[in-house]
């Protein structure tokens, strides 16, 4: 079964300033997705970058950026520029781009953004 | 609507009554998933359908979870004979297709006292 870790329960970051939060999975697939989702206080999960296993470009949304090492099976988000808004849980997601079958999450870290 | 919809957003139920929560997917979405997420916890998956068939339901906890939809739209899990442990946030989530992004409504947070 697939699986996904996030080591770091909690993470803070000073405004403007880089953080990066872990994310390890364990596949024995070569074609899947994986996503990093926020969660605010509303509960509304977003997604907030999405990677294709097959593309060996690193995917990058304004300020956000993914490091992902497919060797390795690791799935860094490193965001840039902290502002107070990214303060949220973070979650970091698998699904196989085969069959009918869920995304499965990690159990996510929780970023504070310091003023 | 724009995105996906769940009611209510809040329940808050005896030990042992039943309970059904109601998720309205983005139209023309084919996907309809349903996780259960506890306090401080990433989702965890509870079943799946494409359109109106359930095509996974190994999630659901036990026999008292039930979940439908009938039309390929709107999706109902119901709860028997609710329990503490079942106090949670129930996620739905729809997707064009399987195995691509997936977009989530707020969430049902109930709680079984």
């Amino acid at each position: 079964a697939q699986t996904v870790t996030q080591s770091q329960p909690e993470m803070s970051v000073q405004e403007a300033e880089t953080v990066t939060l872990s994310c390890t999975y364990d596949t024995s697939e070569s074609d899947y997705y994986l996503f990093w989702y926020k969660q605010p206080p509303s509960r509304q999960m977003i997604l907030v970058i999405r990677q294709e296993a097959y593309k060996q470009q690193n995917a990058t949304e304004n300020r956000f950026s993914v490091n992902f090492q497919k060797a390795a099976k690791s799935f860094s988000l490193k965001i840039s520029d902290s502002q107070l808004g990214d303060a949220a849980m973070y979650f970091c997601a698998y699904v196989r781009n085969s069959g009918n079958t869920p995304l499965v999450f990690g159990k996510g870290t929780r970023l504070s953004v310091i003023a | 609507g724009a995105g996906v919809s769940q009611s209510p957003r809040y329940k808050v139920a005896k030990r042992g009554q039943d309970v059904a929560l109601r998720c309205d997917p983005i139209s023309g979405h084919v996907s309809l998933f349903w996780y259960q997420q506890a306090l401080g916890q990433g989702p965890e998956f509870l079943t799946y359908f494409q359109n109106e068939a359930q095509l996974d339901k190994s999630g659901l906890p036990s026999d008292r979870f039930f979940a439908e939809r009938p039309e390929g739209s709107v999706s109902t899990l119901k709860i028997q004979r609710t329990q503490q442990e079942d106090s949670a946030v129930y996620l739905c989530a729809s997707s064009l297709v399987v195995n691509t992004e997936a977009f989530f409504g707020q969430g049902t947070r109930l709680t079984v006292v």
